[in-house]
């Protein structure tokens, strides 16, 4: 069984559309957060949820909310999708936060805008 | 967004041979992290680290939390093929203002 995954894979849209990204992980764990990758491969996190409790909250747009339905579940939701927004999202899980022994990424999105 | 320092950028190495990388900071941190990513890959978490002056070991690879708290350094010996792929460092403040800050990576390429 997957421990984190992501879907879609892929995701190809139109600029000033709104998406979602749905991440999931069956390990348990307490901590989920979001990172995006760019092009260079520079790697920032965008959010971490500890026990459903938003505790990183970094500068990204308010375009972009993260939805905690549950400690199993995070998901990504972006408004008003820009050019800019082109990436690689990835989820991921600790059972932790703080005290980060194991860890655990998701295969990542690749959101394209045209 | 801010990115720690991380060198070498990038590294053609022997199979074989050992591969030393840093990442640096003006900010402290309290926990710092190394990864790997192989291509078309996530992140995978290779060593946590919590306290400075911490040497850790996993296989191959051991890492150290600088005692100044403003670096980290990573080490491979005798590096095989399948050590290709960028290495991330992250330094973590995890109580108060928490903060989470990824190095620039090193790619690193293994000629067999």
């Amino acid at each position: 069984d997957t421990a984190v995954s992501q879907t879609p894979k892929y995701l190809v849209t139109q600029m000033g559309n709104d998406k979602s990204i749905k991440c999931e992980q069956n390990l348990g764990h307490d901590t989920m957060y979001w990172y995006k990758q760019d092009s260079k491969k520079f790697l920032k996190i965008m959010f971490s949820y500890n026990n459903k409790e938003l505790i990183i909250n970094e500068t990204v747009p308010n375009r972009f909310s993260p939805k905690s339905p549950d400690k199993a579940h995070l998901n990504l939701h972006i408004n008003s999708l820009e050019l800019g927004d082109s990436a690689v999202y990835f989820c991921a899980s600790s059972q932790l936060w703080g005290a980060v022994k194991s860890q655990y990424f998701g295969p990542g999105t690749r959101l394209l805008v045209l | 967004g801010q990115q720690l320092n991380q060198s070498p950028q990038s590294m053609f190495i022997q199979e074989g041979e050992d591969v030393s990388m840093n990442c640096t900071s003006s900010s402290i941190f309290n926990t710092w992290l190394w990864y790997k990513q192989d291509p078309g890959e996530g992140p995978v978490l290779l060593i946590a680290l919590y306290k400075a002056g911490e040497l850790t070991s996993n296989g191959r690879l051991t890492a150290q939390f600088g005692i100044t708290r403003k670096d980290s350094f990573l080490n491979i010996s005798a590096s095989i093929p399948s050590d290709v792929g960028i290495y991330f460092c992250a330094g973590l403040v995890t109580s108060g203002t928490y903060k989470y800050i990824f190095g620039t990576g090193t790619r690193l390429k293994v000629l067999a």
